[in-house]
């Protein structure tokens, strides 16, 4: 079975600018989650898609937001990029919804903030 | 609220000392989930092992074994005869069944094994 992956694995932006970012779960996983990781904040929760529906919402502004498709991918959207905002985002997924199932993480897009 | 803590930041042993990973978690929910996960440079989380609170068996895998203590809210990580390969950033996590179930990570704990 194929694992997570993640598109782009590095991008690079300037402030104000807008990105995308791509995950396509294992197959037949329905529950996507992101996290932030930065070296002053560690690994932060960013939100869950579980059937295309968000689930759960970490502590961050309105301009991270992101999606779930009918075939599970998902993506997540950043606008107006601010410094900051350079981090390794890491996207997970796992069977179901449930607390008990271990979320299996992709290899995360290395974005860079000019 | 939950709350996870390695207080370890970072260490280094030798190739086959055996070294001891601490995890301390906080959280108001009976049932709850605890996880390890390992980062190595490539940067992808790799899944370790998922422990549940009602279930305070030690576990053993390998050269990996965990011990879980409810009464002092610990979940340390032991590696007995580390490799050069164990180099890793190692996380401990928690997850609550109410409310969020997103996952909670601690800081992370840096694992140099020097040959």
């Amino acid at each position: 079975k194929a694992g997570v992956t993640q598109t782009p694995r590095y991008l690079i932006k300037t402030r104000g600018q807008q990105v995308t970012l791509s995950c396509s779960p294992i197959s037949g996983h329905r529950s996507v989650s992101w996290y932030q990781q930065t070296p002053g904040q560690g690994l932060q929760f960013l939100f869950e898609y579980f059937s295309e529906t968000q689930r759960n919402k970490g502590n961050f502004p309105g301009r991270f937001s992101g999606r779930q498709f009918s075939n599970s991918r998902s993506e997540m959207n950043v606008s107006t990029l601010e410094l900051g905002d350079s981090a390794l985002y890491l996207c997970a997924s796992s069977p179901g919804a449930s607390s008990n199932n271990e979320q299996f993480f992709g290899p995360g897009t290395r974005l860079t903030v000019l | 609220a939950q709350k996870v803590t390695q207080a370890q930041t970072e260490i280094s042993v030798v190739e086959k000392e055996d070294v001891t990973l601490d995890c301390v978690y906080e959280t108001r929910d009976t049932t709850y989930y605890l996880f390890w996960y390992k980062q190595p440079p490539s940067g992808e989380l790799v899944f370790l092992i998922r422990r549940n609170s009602f279930d305070e068996q030690n576990e053993i895998s390998g050269r990996y074994s965990w011990n879980f203590q409810k009464s002092t809210s610990s979940f340390n990580f032991t590696i007995t005869a580390s490799q050069v390969v164990d180099s890793a950033v190692y996380f401990c996590a928690l997850s609550a069944v109410t409310g969020r179930r997103a996952l909670t990570f601690g800081s992370g704990t840096r694992l140099q094994v020097q040959p």
